[in-house]
C-alpha cells in the first residue's frame, strides 16, 4: 500500500528557532494535510493543501504541496515552547476514503 | 460544537475481558473511523465506515469489531483483549466528497495486563 515517508522523526531545537520537517512519498496525492497533536489528545488540523504547488500559511506555519504531488514541507518559524508536540503529515489520494499518515515528528523545545 | 467524543478516556482491562469503545460525532459527517496509536508507529486504520450501513477493514482488523450504530456513532468492540492490545484508540469523522480532512477524538488509553 502507499506509505509517507516523514523525517525527521525528532527535533530538539532552541526557543526562537526555525523548523523544518517533510512527507515523501512514491506516490501521488491529491490532498496534503498537516496536524499537530499534544500529549493526551487527538490530532488536530492546521494546515490543508488541496493544489500542486500551492504554499498556504496559518500563523507562523507554513507548509507547501509539492509540484509533483509527492511530497509536502511545513516550516514552523520562530518557534515558542507551546509548539511542542509531534506532527503528523496525511496524504489522500483521489477517490480514497482513507488517508495515508506519515509516521509523525516529534518536536522539543528548549527555552 | 463537541466534534468527535470518544468515551471512556482510559480503561484497564484483563486478558480475556472484553469491551465496547463509543464515539460519537456531531459534524453530520457521513465517514467514521477507527486508529490505533502505538510508540514509533504512527496512527493506524483498524476500521472505517464509509456511510451509515457501511464497515471495511483497515490495516489492522484483528481482534476487533465495529458497528455503525446511526449516522453519529461508530463503536468499536473488543472480543477478548489481548496485551497487544494496549494502546491509545482514536475515533475520526470527516465528510465525505472532495478531499475533506479528518476530525480527531481525544482518544481512549486502553491498557491490557
Amino acid at each position: 500500500g502507499q506509505q509517507l515517508n516523514q523525517s525527521p522523526q525528532s527535533m530538539f531545537i532552541q526557543e526562537g528557532e526555525d523548523v523544518s520537517m517533510n512527507c515523501t512519498s512514491s506516490s501521488i496525492f491529491n490532498t496534503w494535510l498537516w496536524y499537530k497533536q499534544e500529549p493526551g489528545e487527538g490530532p488536530v488540523l492546521l494546515i490543508a493543501l488541496y493544489k500542486a504547488g500551492e504554499l498556504t500559511s496559518n500563523g507562523r506555519l507554513t507548509a507547501q504541496f509539492g509540484i509533483t504531488r509527492k511530497d509536502s514541507f511545513l516550516n514552523i518559524s520562530a518557534s515558542i515552547p507551546s509548539d511542542v508536540g509531534i506532527y503528523f503529515c496525511a496524504g489522500i489520494i483521489q477517490g480514497a476514503q482513507k488517508l495515508v499518515f506519515g509516521q509523525g515528528t516529534r518536536l522539543t523545545i528548549n527555552p | 460544537n463537541a466534534g468527535v467524543t470518544q468515551t471512556p478516556k482510559f480503561q484497564v482491562l484483563k486478558t480475556g475481558q472484553s469491551m465496547t469503545l463509543q464515539c460519537a460525532q456531531d459534524m453530520n459527517h457521513n465517514s467514521m473511523y477507527w486508529y490505533r496509536q502505538d510508540p514509533g508507529m504512527g496512527l493506524r486504520l483498524i476500521y472505517y465506515s464509509a456511510s451509515e450501513g457501511t464497515t471495511d477493514k483497515g490495516e489492522v482488523p484483528n481482534g476487533y469489531n465495529v458497528s455503525r450504530l446511526n449516522k453519529r456513532e461508530f463503536s468499536l468492540r473488543l472480543e477478548s483483549a489481548a496485551p497487544s492490545q494496549t494502546s491509545v484508540y482514536f475515533c475520526a469523522s470527516r465528510a465525505t466528497g472532495g478531499y475533506s480532512p479528518l476530525h480527531f477524538g481525544n482518544g481512549t488509553r486502553l491498557t491490557v495486563t
